[in-house]
This record gives structure tokens, sequence and C-alpha cells, in this order.
């Protein structure tokens, strides 16, 4: 059974570099058809995508987060990296990374993505 | 970005009971919908995707119903384990958005 577990930097300063490693075990992060995710949620909000690196290395990341944002994977290690560049109390949050998987439906070939393994978060704040 | 708006943000439910939670999209989004569970201190699962479709493994007490704009959870029968906070999120536009939340507490 695949499983993914977040570890990371603990206490961040402002303007410094949030650093973030998900570790997943019980199969190769290579095999292909998968993207690796991040997710976030501040305490008391909403979940919010951050961005994934998919199996050809493409990256999305999402346009709130102003291009501080660099997702990396090394397969030598089976590890997905987070790293969010001068960061802000607002970046205080539970992080989580999840595999991004999807159904694809042979009647119009559509795909229907979705989050199907999720870490169990690590939290990260963001104080002087 | 697609907004999606999840009603109520609470609710309290008995063992036993069947609830409804619904998801409104701020735009069309047919039927690239999901829905997740999640317990502090756990992972979120996947419960429902495609709007409609059940992962293996999932209780078949889950279903998901709805497209374009309007979409709805139904937990049949809750168990101790159901009592948590469910999101839905839409997989038609980047980016990926959720919803706000909806916690099922114990009557």
């Amino acid at each position: 059974q695949l499983q993914l577990h977040e570890s990371g930097s603990g206490l961040v300063r402002p303007s410094q570099t949030l650093s973030l490693t998900c570790a997943v075990s019980g199969g190769s992060i290579s095999r292909g058809g998968f993207s690796w995710n991040w997710i976030r949620q501040p305490p008391g909000k909403g979940l919010e995508s951050i961005g994934y690196i998919d199996d050809d290395g493409s990256t999305y990341y999402n346009p709130s987060l102003n291009s501080r944002v660099t997702i990396s994977v090394d397969k030598l290690r089976n590890e997905v990296s987070l790293k969010v560049i001068s960061v802000t109390a607002a970046d205080t949050a539970l992080y989580y990374c999840a595999r991004g998987s999807y159904y694809y439906d042979t009647r119009d070939s559509r795909r229907y993505w979705y989050f199907d393994l999720w870490g169990r978060g690590t939290l990260v704040p963001v104080s002087s | 970005d697609i907004q999606m708006t999840q009603s109520p943000s609470s609710l309290s439910a008995s063992v036993g009971d069947s609830v409804t939670i619904s998801c409104r999209a701020s735009q069309s989004i047919g039927d690239y919908l999901n829905w997740y569970q999640h317990t502090p201190g756990k992972a979120p699962k996947l419960l429902i995707y495609a709007a409609s479709r059940l992962p293996a493994g999932v209780s078949p007490s889950f279903s998901g119903s709805g497209s374009e704009t309007e979409f709805t959870l139904t937990i049949n029968s809750l168990q101790p384990d159901d009592f948590a906070t469910y999101y839905c999120q839409q997989s038609y536009g980047f980016p990926r958005t959720f919803g706000q939340g909806t916690k099922v507490d114990i009557k």
C-alpha cells in the first residue's frame, strides 16, 4: 500500500524559505500516470492547491503564490519536495502532499483527475 | 478561479441518520467533481470522483450526484467513523479548488 509522509523545516522565519519533503513508500514515484501535488490549509481556513509535478517533470503552480513556489521530484530518494521562498505569516498552514490520479472515460476520452492518496500533513508555522 | 461553495458549513446527526451535503460551483464544471473525507490527524480520504463514482474500498453508504453547478454527497446510515469534515473539489480547471468544508458531528 502506497503511503505518503510529509516532513519539513518546522518553524520558519518571515522572508526565509519553507522547505518540505514528501517521502513515498510502498511504491515507486517513477511509475507513470500520476501527478504529485502539494495542498495546504491555513488555520481555520479551507484547502488550497499549491501545485504539482507530473510524470514527465512538467509543473503547475497556483498563481496565488506569485511564483514563489518550486516543486521537484527526486526519483532516487522516492521523494517530492516543495520550496516556498519569501514566506510571510500568511504561509502558516498544514501542508499536505497528495498523489493525483485519473479515471479515463473511454466513451468520450475524458480524464477525471482526483487526489487518491494523501499524507497526514505537516504544520509549518511562520513567525519571528 | 472556480469558487466552490458548500452547505451547510456544519451539521449534527446521530448514528444511523442519513445526511446530504451540497456543493455549488461558480461556473459549470460538468461532472469534474470529487468529494473527500477528513478526520483531524488523519490523511484525507477520497470518497467520490467524477461526481458519482465510488473508488474501490469506499463504503456504498456514500453516494454522489449532480452535474454542471450543483452537486450533492449523501451519507446513508451514519457510522461512528463518518463523523468528520467533508470537502468537495473541482478538477475542471486550474487551479484546483475546494469547498470550505462541511463538518458532521454527533448530535
